[in-house]
């Protein structure tokens, strides 16, 4: 059963360090997501990517993240100078769309665990 | 006020129990998922729907769009059941999903 893919399983950075997250989406999707959780609290949607660019992003998303798909497989979410309240599970999904809506179903990734010290 | 909220938090249950999952939303969907998180953390879909009722094995999902509501059965539970349950919807026009707080199910044997 085809899958998505994320690395690593789990980071530990310092303060301020740039940490970038790898997904590798279900290959025929066409909607791609980055979802976070902190320890204890309910999924947080943070970005949605489709015909390689940004279609919706939430408050969180501010100019310390960005996303990039940058061979047409890999997805990554950047964050630049991290703090220790971004420390957090960073789940990435995909979805396949048809006439260029999102109908599809959501698969998630296991989670890259970040941990800001 | 949370946009999806689910109860009960908390639910332990004795193996072959009847489990019942409700969650409720306050907004116009297109889409509610039901999804399921596992202690390590990876997060499975369940089911998605927009109407109606689905079931999928001895999980069985159903949602009244006039009331705002859905509920996730799970018939004859058994302890690998034993997870946190998550209701999510997608608003109309909206590409992301907003998370209920979750289920923490146990079931013993």
């Amino acid at each position: 059963e085809p899958e998505v893919t994320q690395t690593p399983s789990h980071q530990v950075t310092q303060m301020g360090q740039e940490v970038i997250l790898r997904c590798v989406p279900i290959s025929n999707h066409l909607y791609f997501y980055w979802y976070r959780q902190i320890l204890g609290q309910k999924v947080e949607f943070l970005v949605s990517f489709y015909n390689n660019e940004i279609s919706e992003k939430s408050e969180i998303f501010d100019d310390q993240f960005s996303v990039e798909r940058p061979d047409g497989s890999n997805f990554t979410l950047k964050i630049r100078s991290t703090k220790l309240e971004d420390s957090a599970m960073y789940f990435c999904a995909s979805s396949q769309g048809t006439g260029g809506w999102n109908t599809g179903e959501l698969f998630f990734g296991e989670g890259s665990r970040l941990t800001v010290l | 006020k949370n946009e999806v909220e689910q109860s009960p938090q908390n639910l332990t249950a004795q193996e072959g129990e009847f489990i019942t999952i409700n969650c409720s939303y306050s907004v116009g969907i297109s889409a509610l998922h039901w999804l399921q998180q596992h202690p390590g953390g990876g997060i499975v879909s369940l089911f998605m729907l927009s109407s109606g009722k689905k079931k999928h094995g001895r999980l069985i999902a159903t949602i009244n769009i006039q009331e705002k509501h859905s509920s996730l059965h799970i018939t004859a539970s058994h302890p690998r059941d034993s997870a946190v349950y998550i209701c999510a919807v997608r608003s109309k026009g909206a590409q992301k999903l907003v998370f209920g707080q979750g289920t923490r199910l146990t079931i013993n044997p």
